[in-house]
Formats: structure tokens, C-alpha cells, sequence
């Protein structure tokens, strides 16, 4: 069955420092989503991305956070300058053009600022 | 209650008895759908129901959506040990856009 795939599982970082979150969707899904979880906390929305652009985004997602797709398989999301509370679970998901409208999510990135 | 909230939060049975955990939601949706996570994995699909539906199956899962009463329901019957894991209802406004995800319910199933 076709998966999302998140790399690294887990990364730590020290504050201030920039981190790239990867993420492979399946290959035809068109829409793209970022969401994070803080530990014991609900799955937030972040931003989501179609045709080459952002096309909703939360009030998190502010002016440290950027998202590419810089070629034909994957999806990045940019953490420019970390603060400990960008510490949470990432998930990225995708969803095709279906009826269902069911995302398939990645096992997530645990990011860790110190 | 915000947006997607699920009832219990936390529900812990005998494997072989029924499951049922509750979401309540404010705002007007056009699906709800439920995920379940295993501790620190990522979320999976299990059910999508449309907004002019109000029952749905799979397996042993039964969902049904109430909109006059903003509520929806995710029954899991026969439940086994492998079932323990949170889960959460979540709640799409229009096609493509974002969930709105509840706090979630955690299962316990115990052999």
C-alpha cells in the first residue's frame, strides 16, 4: 500500500538553528499538508499546498515557517529560526483528487528543540 | 468545547466488548473522518463520512454523523488487545482544506 514517508524520525536541534523537515507523498497526490503535535496536545493544522502554492495556512504557520516542493516528489517544511516551542510531533500528509477525502499521514518527525 | 471534541477521553474495556466514543463538533462540515494512533506513531485512516450520510461501515467499525446534532459517533465491536490506541475525530470544512482535529479518546483494550 502506497505511504507517505517522513525523514529524519527524529531530530534535535538547538534553538535558533534552521531545520528542514523532508517528506515523500504519494506519487499522485495533488494536495499536500503540514500538521504538528505538541506532546499530549491535539494535531494542529499548519499549511496546506496545491499547484505549487500554499493555499491555506494557520495562524502558526507564521513568517519562520516556509514549505517547497523542490521537484517532482517531495515536500519540505523550513523551521528558519527554532524556539523551544517548535518542539512537537510533524506529520505531513496527502490526498488525491478522490471522492474519499481520507489523507494518508507520515510517521511524523519528532522534532526536539534544545 | 472547541471543535471536534471526543467523549470519553479515556475508555478502557475487555477485549470482546464493544468500543463507542463520541465527537462533537461546532462548526457546519463537509465530512468527519477518524484516525487512530498508536503511542508516538503517525495517524491512520480508518473512516470518512460525508456530511449527507449518516451511517457508514467498515469491518468493525460503524460510524454514524448526526449534523442537526453537530455529533458524530465511532462504534468498534468485537474489540481486540491490537485495538488500544487514541482516537481522534476530525473535521473538514470543504474539499482540499484542513481538519480540524478533536483531543482524541485513548482505547484500552485489555486481553
Amino acid at each position: 500500500e502506497p505511504e507517505v514517508t517522513q525523514t529524519p524520525s527524529h531530530q534535535v536541534t538547538q534553538m535558533g538553528q534552521e531545520v528542514i523537515l523532508r517528506c515523500v507523498p504519494i506519487s499522485n497526490h495533488l494536495y499536500f499538508y503540514w500538521y504538528r503535535q505538541i506532546l499530549g496536545q491535539k494535531v494542529e493544522f499548519l499549511v496546506s499546498f496545491y499547484n505549487n502554492e500554499i493555499s491555506e495556512k494557520s495562524e502558526i504557520f507564521d513568517d519562520q515557517f516556509s514549505v517547497e516542493r523542490p521537484d517532482g516528489s517531495n515536500f519540505t517544511l523550513k523551521i528558519r529560526s527554532t524556539k523551544l516551542e517548535d518542539s512537537a510531533m510533524y506529520f505531513c500528509a496527502s490526498r488525491g483528487l478522490a471522492n474519499n477525502y481520507g489523507y494518508t499521514f507520515g510517521s511524523g518527525t519528532r522534532l526536539t528543540v534544545v | 468545547s472547541q471543535q471536534g471534541e471526543e467523549d470519553p477521553q479515556a475508555l478502557s474495556i475487555q477485549e470482546g466488548e464493544n468500543a463507542t466514543m463520541n465527537c462533537s463538533y461546532k462548526t457546519s462540515i463537509n465530512n468527519l473522518q477518524w484516525y487512530r494512533q498508536n503511542s508516538g506513531r503517525g495517524l491512520v485512516h480508518l473512516i470518512l463520512i460525508r456530511s449527507n450520510e449518516r451511517e457508514k461501515h467498515s469491518g468493525r467499525l460503524r460510524v454514524t454523523l448526526d449534523t442537526s446534532k453537530k455529533s458524530s459517533s465511532l462504534l468498534i465491536t468485537a474489540s481486540r488487545a491490537a485495538d488500544t490506541a487514541s482516537y481522534f475525530c476530525a473535521t473538514g470544512s470543504n474539499a482540499g482544506n484542513m481538519l480540524t482535529f478533536g483531543g482524541g479518546t485513548r482505547l484500552m483494550v485489555k486481553p
